[in-house]
């Protein structure tokens, strides 16, 4: 069956340095993979969605990568801030294409 | 646009009730999902629906049922709660997009506590 791993549970960094998350998966090659942050006490938030065919893909501070002969995404955020503590959740479609498959997720926290 | 709405936010029920979970979507979504999350355990999907009258088991059904009489309404019954249905409950909806489900949209949640 599809597994997703995330690499680490808490990652802890410095103001203005670059978060690195990680997201491993097997027995599968999923069309696309989506990152979510999640605050707590509220529902996942969607982020950043990266397909197959695409290497790399931007959104203001955020960075994904998807490399599939690795089965490997990374998540980075430039400059963080402690306003990006949270826990970020990689996900990816199920062979079905019907659902989504989450990893645990990485709870990430920059302090100032 | 409301999003995703989801009652109640908070429950505590006694060993064998039964409740009902409340979600609704204004954005014409015709998939919807009922996920449980536990602390350290990630989503796990309970139920799906990619239509109103169209319902399928995820990773972990035992214990729950739904239906989908509406496009909007995507309620999660649970007949005898147990202790181990303590646990955060999380709807989601989304569409379809040319290589399966896309963006999924959640809601605020609902925590439900066991005695």
């Amino acid at each position: 069956s599809q597994k997703i791993e995330q690499n680490s549970e808490a990652l802890n960094i410095q103001e203005g340095k670059t978060a690195t998350l990680t997201c491993n998966y097997t027995n599968y090659s999923p069309a696309y993979l989506q990152w979510y942050r999640q605050d707590p006490g509220r529902g996942p938030v969607f982020l950043l969605l990266i397909r197959e065919n695409e290497k790399e893909k931007r959104k203001e501070r955020l960075k994904v990568t998807f490399d599939t002969t690795l089965k490997q995404s990374l998540f980075h955020i430039t400059a963080s801030q402690p306003a990006d503590s949270a826990t970020y959740l990689c996900a990816l479609v199920s062979q079905a294409g019907t659902a989504l498959i989450f990893g645990k997720g990485t709870t990430l926290s920059v302090s100032s | 646009n409301a999003g995703v709405t989801q009652t109640p936010k908070f429950r505590i029920l006694k060993i064998g009730q039964s409740m009902t979970l409340q979600c609704t979507q204004d954005m014409n979504h015709n998939y919807m999902y009922w996920y449980r999350q536990d602390p350290g355990m990630g989503l796990k999907l309970i139920y799906y629906s990619v239509g109103a009258g169209i319902t399928d088991k995820g990773e972990v059904p035992n214990g729950y049922n739904v239906s989908r009489s509406t496009t909007e309404d995507f309620p999660l019954r649970l007949e005898l709660a147990a202790p181990s249905q303590t646990s955060v409950y999380f709807c989601a909806s989304s569409s379809p997009g040319l290589a399966g489900v896309e963006t999924q949209y959640f809601g605020p949640g609902t925590r439900l506590l066991v005695l």
